[in-house]
């Protein structure tokens, strides 16, 4: 099946420091990747969506500058967190759908998840 | 995009058989009906995915009646590893749109 790797899966680190999260498509290419973030007890939320060759679509009220997002290659897509300070301490995970050449229903699958941690 | 509507969280025992219900009164005629688990620190993995009637894997079932307005995730058996959060979403199945997620049904496997 579609495996989504995403590294690394925890970091740690000094306010100020700029950390990137890296999410590949293994098996499958994606022309499209998504980024979310979930705080501890709750839902996944939406951050972006990453697009092979063009700019990310943020969702509304997710800072562009603060949260970069680079798509260089149909397996490739990398979240950037400038300059992180302990709000944006959180678990941010990553997602692809495949495109099957036969079939068009194809599921989202995600990565297993970056814990950052600000101090 | 549909609203999804779960019960915020179950509780059963080893060996029963649990039934999560999902409500999506707003669904539109292309949304498929997704069902993900996820454990504590761990990303959602996919468990079953359906458009209407029944589907059935080696995991789980889900039952979606003729209106789609709801739908029913079976898993028989349950173990003390099922405890995880259950997530129902609705959403157009096209490489460039991403699905929403609702609150998801904790669900408790107590010996």
């Amino acid at each position: 099946g579609a495996v989504v790797s995403q590294h690394p899966s925890r970091v740690i680190c000094k306010s100020g420091t700029s950390v990137k999260i890296e999410c590949r498509s293994l098996d499958f290419q994606a022309t499209t990747m998504f980024w979310y973030r979930q705080f501890p007890k709750q839902s996944l939320m939406l951050m972006a969506t990453s697009n092979e060759g063009s700019k990310a679509t943020y969702e509304q009220g997710v800072e562009k500058d603060k949260f970069l997002i680079n798509h260089a290659s149909l397996t490739l897509s990398t979240l950037t967190v400038t300059s992180a300070h302990p709000e944006d301490s959180s678990f941010y995970i990553c997602s692809a759908r495949g495109q099957d050449r036969v079939e068009s229903n194809q599921p989202q699958h995600f990565g297993d998840g970056t814990r950052l941690s600000i101090l | 995009l549909a609203k999804t509507t779960q019960p915020i969280s179950m509780d059963s025992y080893e060996g029963q058989e649990v039934n999560i219900t999902c409500s999506h009164n707003n669904i539109a005629t292309n949304d498929y009906i997704t069902w993900y688990q996820q454990f504590p620190s761990q990303g959602p993995r996919f468990i079953i995915q359906g458009y209407k009637t029944k589907v059935t894997n080696e995991v789980a079932s889900l039952f979606i009646p003729a209106d789609r307005k709801s739908s029913t995730l079976s898993l028989p058996r349950v173990s003390l590893s099922d405890t995880a959060v259950y997530y129902c979403l609705v959403g157009v199945n096209q490489a460039g749109t991403a699905l929403i997620f609702g609150k998801g049904t904790t669900l408790s496997v107590s010996s």
